[in-house]
């Protein structure tokens, strides 16, 4: 469902670090997670993705990590740049239904 | 290149009277979305076609409508903005209800005064 509040979450990093962001997602018939990347006053940009038959997916400077056990998904990001810093999203989906379920959002923040 | 454009980037309406935002998309996408987003909040699904089929989401204000006259483009027109529809409208579209190769338009920021 759609999150509620008016304050996310937020990570700050130091450039050149590496982040982590972290999600718990809801429905345990989920089998499909996505992560998005949003900065200011754009649309959500698809990030990586992962299905429910693995647990790790590494892209450009990106890895996901899906722990079904306790319903956690991660986003790591390598050697974080000024370029990284947006809001992050992670939703979730049946294979079977179209709609997404969204996170919270957690924005991040590179320290120069 | 392929992809999602909203017209337009900025819109000021007055309360109450009436305004429309399209999209339109260049990927033969079968599914486009119309989503709402507020301030510091995920987006929050309106409705959305499939093909020629209307899906409305339940908890939908009736104030929301959307047309798509075509597969390239689909509109949400808002009869009677409140002050509470300020927000960011995102179209999206998709292939086949595949939520893999879901692509974003760059929204549309509407602010009711």
């Amino acid at each position: 469902g759609e999150s509620v509040g008016l304050h996310l979450p937020t990570l700050s990093v130091q450039e050149g670090d590496n982040s982590i962001i972290n999600c718990a997602y809801s429905n345990s018939a989920s089998d499909y997670f996505i992560w998005y990347k949003q900065e200011s006053g754009k649309g959500p940009q698809f990030i990586i993705d992962i299905r429910s038959n693995m647990d790790k997916r590494q892209g450009q400077r990106v890895t996901v990590l899906l722990n079904k056990t306790v319903k956690h998904l991660s986003l790591q990001i390598a050697a974080t740049q000024p370029g990284d810093s947006a809001v992050y999203f992670c939703a979730e989906s049946e294979d079977s239904n179209y709609q997404l379920i969204w996170g919270a959002g957690t924005k991040l923040i590179i320290k120069p | 290149d392929a992809m999602v454009i909203q017209n337009p980037r900025y819109q000021v309406t007055q309360f109450g009277k009436p305004v429309t935002l399209s999209c339109s998309q260049t990927l033969n996408h079968n599914v486009m979305y119309w989503y709402q987003q507020k301030s510091s909040q995920a987006p929050k699904l309106l409705f959305h076609y499939y093909d020629k089929d209307f899906n409305n989401e339940a908890d939908t204000p009736d104030n929301f409508q959307s047309r798509r006259p075509n597969t390239s483009f689909c509109f949400l027109d808002i009869r009677s903005p409140g002050l509470g529809d300020t927000a960011m409208y995102l179209c999206a579209t998709s292939s086949d209800n595949r939520v893999n190769g879901y692509t974003f338009g760059s929204g549309t920021r509407l602010t009711v005064v």
